[in-house]
C-alpha cells in the first residue's frame, strides 16, 4: 500500500458545485496532515493544515478520521479559480519527511 | 518573515552536462530543507532532505547530488545529465522549531534535458 493515496481525477463541476477529495494514508502514527493547492506549473501553496479532528476556513473543510486513516477535503460553492490540482501530505519519520500523494484535480467549469 | 529562493527558473541543458541549483531561505534558522522532482503528469517525488549542515540524506540513488554548505542553502547537483532528468525541481524547508511540519516551496526550475 501507498504511503499516501489520493484519486487522481480529475473531477470536473460546475460552479456553485460542493466536491469532496478523500486521501488514505498508511502511517498510523502521523499527527498532522495537510491539504496543497499546485496551480499548473507552478509550486504547491499550503491550503489547510489538520491537527485534530478537522479544519474550516472560509468554503474549505478538511476532516480527519484517524481509525480509517483518511482526510477529506470539501470545497463548497466552488468558483472558476478553483481550478487546480490539490495535494495530500502526510509528514512522516521523525525528520518531519513531508510524504505527497499524486493529487487529485479539479476542474471548475462554468 | 520567512522566504526561501530558487533558481534558475527555467534550464535547458544538454544530455551529458553539469546541474547546479541553489535553494535558500531567508528569516530562519536550522530548516530542514527538502529536494523534490516533480515528472510531467505525476506526483511529487522525494530526493534528498537535509535537517543540518553536512548532513545529507538520499531517498532515491541516481546520478544526482546535494550538499548543504551553510545552514541556509541547499544545492542539487550533477556530474552528468540524463534525459531522465528532466522535470519541475522543488525546494522546500520546514521550521522544525515550532512543532508544526508545514512545509514551504521555492518557486521551482523547470529542467529539460535534451
Amino acid at each position: 500500500r501507498k504511503e499516501v493515496e489520493q484519486d487522481p481525477g480529475p473531477f470536473n463541476v460546475p460552479e456553485g458545485a460542493t466536491v469532496a477529495f478523500n486521501c488514505t494514508y498508511s502511517n498510523s502514527a502521523s499527527q498532522s496532515f495537510f491539504w496543497y493547492r499546485q496551480d499548473c506549473r507552478k509550486e504547491p501553496k499550503l491550503l489547510m493544515s489538520v491537527y485534530s479532528s478537522g479544519n474550516e476556513d472560509g468554503r474549505f473543510t478538511a476532516q480527519l478520521n484517524r481509525a480509517s486513516q483518511y482526510i477529506s477535503l470539501l470545497i463548497r460553492d466552488s468558483k472558476l479559480s478553483d481550478s487546480a490540482t490539490y495535494l495530500c501530505v502526510v509528514p512522516s519519520g521523525g525528520s518531519y519527511i513531508p510524504t505527497f500523494g499524486r493529487g487529485t484535480s479539479l476542474i471548475v467549469h462554468p | 518573515s520567512q522566504t526561501i529562493h530558487q533558481w534558475p527558473a527555467t534550464l535547458v541543458q544538454p544530455v551529458g552536462s553539469p546541474l547546479s541549483l541553489e535553494c535558500t531561505v531567508e528569516g530562519t534558522s536550522n530548516p530542514n530543507l527538502y529536494w523534490y522532482r516533480q515528472a510531467a503528469g505525476r506526483g511529487l517525488q522525494l530526493l534528498f532532505y537535509s535537517v543540518g549542515i553536512g548532513q545529507i540524506s538520499s531517498e532515491v540513488p541516481q546520478n544526482l547530488s546535494a550538499s548543504r554548505p551553510q545552514d541556509r542553502q541547499f544545492i542539487l547537483s550533477s556530474k552528468k545529465l540524463l534525459l531522465s532528468d528532466s522535470g519541475f525541481y522543488l525546494c522546500a524547508w520546514i521550521n522544525t522549531g515550532t512543532g508544526v511540519a508545514e512545509a514551504f516551496f521555492g518557486q521551482g526550475t523547470r529542467l529539460t534535458v535534451v
